[in-house]
């Protein structure tokens, strides 16, 4: 398979758990992207990194959202003390470096957290 | 701040009918333009990507046009098949974010192509 792997693909968790999501990008992409997407809305921007380097986080991660690609290939999406307001999708997307780089993402499946 | 909508909602159409899905954004310093497709419970299929300085593009049976000093865009697919049928999310690359891939989405239109 050649296309972003994202997994879990449905995690169901209580208030106050921890959870973590997984994503492998496109093999020769070295940008990644977090997003969130709520119910019948369309995506949010997260984070991004280029290689191993986090390079911009939005406002809505707050500080109980960890993000991290340790060796520049796959990342993970951490939550601590998870909300029922953290219940959404959360989309992971890669794109080719800035030399050659269009602007054009792929996305994973995503990861469909419930909080109950 | 840049902002997407997406007119309209939903859309309900007989299958082989011609129809277009619209854009709009308030910021015309865009880098580029991107149309997705999402089935119920998926992620995103890349559709289309229209960089700034391109007005159309073209794949099978979909176009997509960008006019930028207007602030609009507009999916056109040609003679529709129930396969069709998903939810359509135009995406906006602001110019000062450059290609740096974070998107601005729309709540996106809800197609549904009747057999």
């Amino acid at each position: 398979d050649t296309g972003v792997s994202q997994d879990p693909r449905h995690k169901i968790t209580k208030r106050g758990q921890n959870v973590t999501f997984r994503c492998d990008p496109i093999s020769e992409h070295n940008r990644l992207y977090w997003y969130r997407q709520t119910l019948g809305q369309g995506p949010e921007f997260l984070t991004y990194f280029q290689n191993e380097a986090q390079l911009e986080k939005s406002r809505l991660l707050s500080d109980r959202f960890s993000a991290e690609r340790p060796k520049g290939s796959f990342s993970t999406l951490e939550i601590q003390r998870t909300e029922q307001g953290d219940s959404a999708m959360y989309l992971c997307a890669s794109s080719l470096g800035p030399s050659a780089n269009t602007g054009e993402l792929f996305f994973g499946e995503g990861s469909r957290l419930t909080v109950l | 701040k840049q902002e997407v909508t997406q007119i309209p909602a939903a859309l309900s159409v007989p299958e082989g009918e011609n129809l277009v899905l619209n854009c709009s954004f308030t910021d015309s310093a865009i880098y580029n333009l991107q149309w997705f497709r999402q089935d119920p419970g998926k992620g995103l299929t890349s559709l289309l990507l229209i960089q700034s300085s391109q007005r159309e593009q073209t794949s099978g049976r979909l176009n997509a046009s960008l006019d930028k000093s207007s602030g609009r865009s507009t999916l056109y697919i040609a003679a529709s098949q129930p396969g069709d049928s998903a939810t359509y999310l135009c995406a906006v690359g602001p110019l000062f974010s450059g290609n740096t891939g974070k998107l601005i989405f729309g709540q996106g239109t809800t197609l549904q192509v009747k057999p």
